[in-house]
């Protein structure tokens, strides 16, 4: 496609239960990134991935939080064992490389937990 | 680590003003400067960005300036337009050898007819 795509736009859930966000880069770029946004706030910087591997994984906010990509292409980011607080729009983002170039985003994953 | 400051939080101007939001960061070897502009419900979108070796860069009604020395670097609108209303976030990248973004917390942009 020509541009970022994730999926589900939108995925309601239970407390406690394990939640799947997937990510289709722009064909051909290397780098791929992970945010959380907040309603009404900023992008808060998770992980990103050159790669297969994930240089900076930093901003996961606890172990029930991973990710992983494969084949250089698309990413797979995991929440378990959910809680109210990780309710927000997960966003991702890919760039031709990893050194300071320009991100796009995709229209991100709304996730509630309920 | 890097830290990325931006005022104001909410910006108001009359259409055919010129608006002007201000960033500061913290990491002198930060060397990649972006602007994302966020309508409501969408995706951030790239306007303008700049790189450590240049001053100031020019995208029609855009600009963006950057002083390395005192770690600043601003976006200027002119002539704004309703359309030009949304959040803009500024972001700093390649500090300290990872390239992530770090992202400034926005400012509410409200052009009024």
């Amino acid at each position: 496609g020509a541009g970022v795509s994730q999926s589900p736009s939108n995925k309601v859930t239970e407390k406690g239960k394990d939640v799947e966000l997937r990510c289709d880069p722009i064909s051909g770029h290397t780098a791929l990134y992970w945010y959380r946004q907040s309603l009404g706030q900023g992008l808060e910087f998770l992980i990103y991935f050159q790669g297969n591997s994930a240089p900076d994984k930093s901003g996961l906010p606890s172990d029930r939080f991973s990710a992983e990509r494969t084949g250089g292409s698309v990413s797979t980011l995991t929440i378990q064992r959910t809680q109210q607080e990780d309710s927000a729009v997960y966003l991702c983002a890919s760039s031709q490389q990893v050194s300071n170039q320009p991100q796009h985003f995709g229209d991100g994953t709304r996730l509630s937990i309920l | 680590g890097e830290n990325v400051e931006q005022h104001p939080s909410t910006l108001s101007v009359q259409e055919g003003d010129s608006a002007v939001i201000k960033c500061t960061y913290s990491d002198s070897a930060s060397n990649y400067f972006p602007w994302y502009k966020q309508e409501l419900g969408k995706r951030p979108q790239l306007i303008i960005d700049i790189r450590s070796n240049v001053g100031e860069k020019k995208d029609q009604r855009i600009a963006v300036t950057l002083n390395k020395t005192a770690k600043h670097f601003s976006l200027h609108i002119t002539e704004t337009q309703p359309e030009d209303s949304a959040v803009y976030f500024c972001a700093a990248s390649g500090a300290s050898g990872t390239y992530k973004y770090i992202f400034g917390t926005g400012t509410r942009l409200k052009v009024l007819a």
